[in-house]
């Protein structure tokens, strides 16, 4: 059973230019969770969706930054015109239930030059 | 909305002693407290997690506690080992996670 997959592992971006998070959960898991996480500092929520909803975007800025969960296909995070401060690593998490045991992908590290 | 204190930031032990590691939680509402280690690196891991249902939990050298009333919970790692050194989180879950701000631990040989 393969455990939460994220691509691109690393991705690098000039800023103005879009990035492109994708997230496959676990199989079985129709709910999905972004974090941003910063150098030496925690994990930040971001956005909950379950398939074709955004459920909570409440920890998402409501500028440049959207998600979807379509019903076939991975989870999209995206960043619209990067700018520096977007640099982080960007972690996604799968559950079976709403707001139950929650697994992380190997997350993606954005870097905005 | 909930707001998720944990402390030490960081801590150092002597290989074999134990590690304990405490968050308080704001919202009476959270009714779900997983604990995860994140190595340098990598993605955060799952090593054990409580329901408000109850008190103690125990995997091995690993043990979490609860106190509802109070509103904190705490992880105890036992006879602590060079590989437990890592950034652990925790989270208080009730309509969204909130974790901690991490404390990094560290097992000196």
């Amino acid at each position: 059973n393969a455990g939460v997959m994220q691509n691109p592992r690393h991705l690098v971006r000039r800023r103005g230019q879009e990035a492109r998070l994708r997230c496959s959960p676990m199989k079985g898991h129709s709910h999905v969770y972004w974090y941003r996480q910063l150098p030496e500092e925690g994990l930040k929520f971001m956005v909950y969706l379950q398939k074709e909803n955004i459920i909570d975007e409440s920890g998402m800025p409501k500028e440049r930054f959207s998600a979807e969960f379509p019903k076939e296909g991975p989870s999209i995070l995206r960043i619209q015109q990067v700018v520096r401060g977007d640099s982080a690593a960007y972690f996604c998490a799968s559950s079976q239930q709403e707001m139950d045991e929650q697994y992380f992908g190997p997350g993606t590290r954005l870097t905005v030059t | 909305g909930e707001n998720v204190e944990q402390h030490p930031s960081t801590l150092s032990v002597q290989e074999g002693d134990s590690a304990v590691i405490k968050c308080t939680y704001s919202d009476s509402a959270s009714n779900y407290f997983p604990w995860y280690k994140q190595e340098l690196g990598k993605r955060p891991q799952l090593i054990i997690d409580i329901r408000s249902n109850v008190g103690e939990k125990k995997d091995q050298r690993i043990a979490v506690t609860l106190n509802k009333t109070a509103k904190h919970f705490s992880l105890h790692i036992t006879e602590t080992q060079p590989e437990d050194s890592a950034v652990y989180f925790c989270a208080a879950c009730g309509n969204q996670f909130y974790f901690g701000t991490g404390t990094s631990l560290t097992v000196i040989p």
